[in-house]
């Protein structure tokens, strides 16, 4: 059972917008923890996609943003793309845990 | 350029224990965080603990305080972890991770190609 929710899986057709969502609690993103999400294609290492819930790093499209309030955090992407098909995971850091960094299950994304 | 470059794939049989190296280039291996993070065959990831390259403190994730090791060798900007009393469930691939020291819970910028371990007898 991870620490942060997230749904297992999300679809979408190309061109259409997705977002999936991320749920903690007060002690991780409710205690003003940045959240992070990374896009983990097929056979590869995680990617870094958005930092500190709303930050771009270099390179990555202005398609995929961040969002938080309160102990949920949501990625978006917009202007669905077949590459973007892939696993996201939602991440922070937990208070209640020395030292602890978590991870939400992961959501496959589907394009259809 | 900056990249985390592991070592190789490992068969290892249960109650040995294995090591795994991750060496850092294209950056001063001491001004970073190390992390290792592990993944099961079609599960998702998991933190095991963080490496502070400078100093050597660690901490680690409860689940693995007693059987894992993190180390590190600052001639050759590598980071180590060994992981001990292997069993079936340890089967995955470990990735380092690199993260700023300057905010706590800091993004992983960088990670390593992984280095699948499986434990089988």
């Amino acid at each position: 059972q991870s620490v942060l929710t997230q749904p297992p899986s999300v679809s979408g057709a190309p061109g259409q917008r997705v977002t999936i969502s991320c749920t903690g609690s007060s002690s991780n993103i409710g205690a003003d923890y940045g959240v992070h999400w990374y896009q983990q294609l097929p056979g590869t290492a995680p990617k870094l996609l958005i930092y500190n819930n709303n930050n771009r790093p270099s390179g990555v499209p202005a398609r995929f943003s961040g969002s938080k309030s309160g102990t949920s955090a949501s990625l978006a992407i917009t202007g669905l793309q077949a590459e973007d098909e892939a696993d996201y995971y939602c991440q922070s850091y937990d208070s209640s845990l020395i030292g602890s960094r978590v991870f939400g299950g992961g959501t496959k994304l589907t394009v259809l | 350029q900056v990249q985390l470059v592991q070592s190789g794939a490992e068969l290892k049989k249960p109650e040995t224990s294995v090591m795994v190296s991750c060496q850092a280039s294209g950056y001063t291996f001491t001004s970073f965080f190390i992390h290792w993070v592990r993944q099961a065959p079609g599960h998702g990831l998991e933190w095991m603990g963080i490496l502070n390259p400078s100093g050597g403190s660690t901490s680690y994730a409860q689940k693995f305080q007693g059987r894992f090791t993190m180390t590190r060798d600052m001639s050759t900007s590598t980071a180590y972890m060994e992981l001990s009393s292997l069993r079936s469930e340890d089967t995955a691939v470990y990735y380092c991770a690199r993260a700023g020291g300057g905010t706590t819970g800091a993004a992983f910028d960088i990670w390593g190609q992984g280095t699948m371990v499986t434990v089988s007898s």
